[in-house]
């Protein structure tokens, strides 16, 4: 069964940091392109991140550029987000998700996300 | 960036109905749009990739169709567990956006 599984949310403080994690199974990770997106409590679907293969292309959603930063490890077939400099508005579910490859770039697996919640 | 435009927010329909849902893009992004499917305390579910084509393992009562700025979702005969949250999203380039979504309640 292909699965992505988060880990790393929690609770911070305004101002903090926090590293999000992705473990892949069931498909070969390093052959996947990789993708962050969030969903704030009761809202809609926000993408954030990009990270390909071979780490040569990364994009960021203007809403966090300079603040996070998308990696990854291949060989532990891992994807991690570092966040900093936290804000109350990134209190969201962040999902980690691949895209369908082959041609195409439809996000067709998800995992069941991680929260995040930036409060004093 | 590409706007995505999604309609209705809010649709009320009954198990048997056929129903359609709008997506608007502020430029063209040929074709490439997806679909999704969120009920509450799951993620998304891939139904329709390339505008039209069906995810494998989704059911035939889903389609998609349209090219360029205007695309929607049909559901036809609708099935209890069809009720749920539907986004469309662009992946013609970055940043990817999605549609403020439409959530599909019973009437």
């Amino acid at each position: 069964e292909m699965q992505l599984v988060e880990s790393g949310g929690g609770l911070v403080q305004p101002g903090g940091s926090l590293r999000l994690s992705c473990i892949a199974s069931g498909f070969i990770f390093s052959d996947s392109e990789m993708n962050w997106v969030r969903q704030a409590p009761g809202k809609g679907l926000e993408w954030l991140s990009h990270i390909s293969r071979s780490r040569s292309s990364i994009y960021y959603a203007d809403s966090v550029k300079g603040r996070f930063t998308v990696s990854r490890d291949n060989a532990k077939k891992s994807l991690y987000l570092q966040m900093d400099n936290l804000r109350p508005e990134d209190t969201a579910l962040y999902f980690c998700v691949r895209e369908a490859g082959l041609g195409d770039d439809a996000l067709d697996i998800w995992g069941q996300g991680t929260m995040v919640i930036v409060s004093s | 960036d590409v706007q995505m435009t999604q309609s209705p927010a809010t649709l009320s329909a009954s198990v048997g109905d056929r129903v359609t849902i709008i997506c608007r893009v502020s430029q063209s992004i040929d074709n490439l749009l997806a679909w999704y499917q969120q009920k509450p305390g799951r993620p998304p579910k891939l139904l329709i990739y390339k505008a039209s084509s069906l995810e494998s393992g989704v059911p035939s009562r889903f389609s998609g169709s349209g090219s360029g700025t205007e695309f929607t979702l049909t559901i036809t005969s609708l099935q209890p567990d069809d009720f749920a949250t539907y986004y469309c999203q662009q992946y013609h380039g970055y940043p990817y956006t999605f549609g403020q979504g439409t959530k599909l309640e019973v009437k």
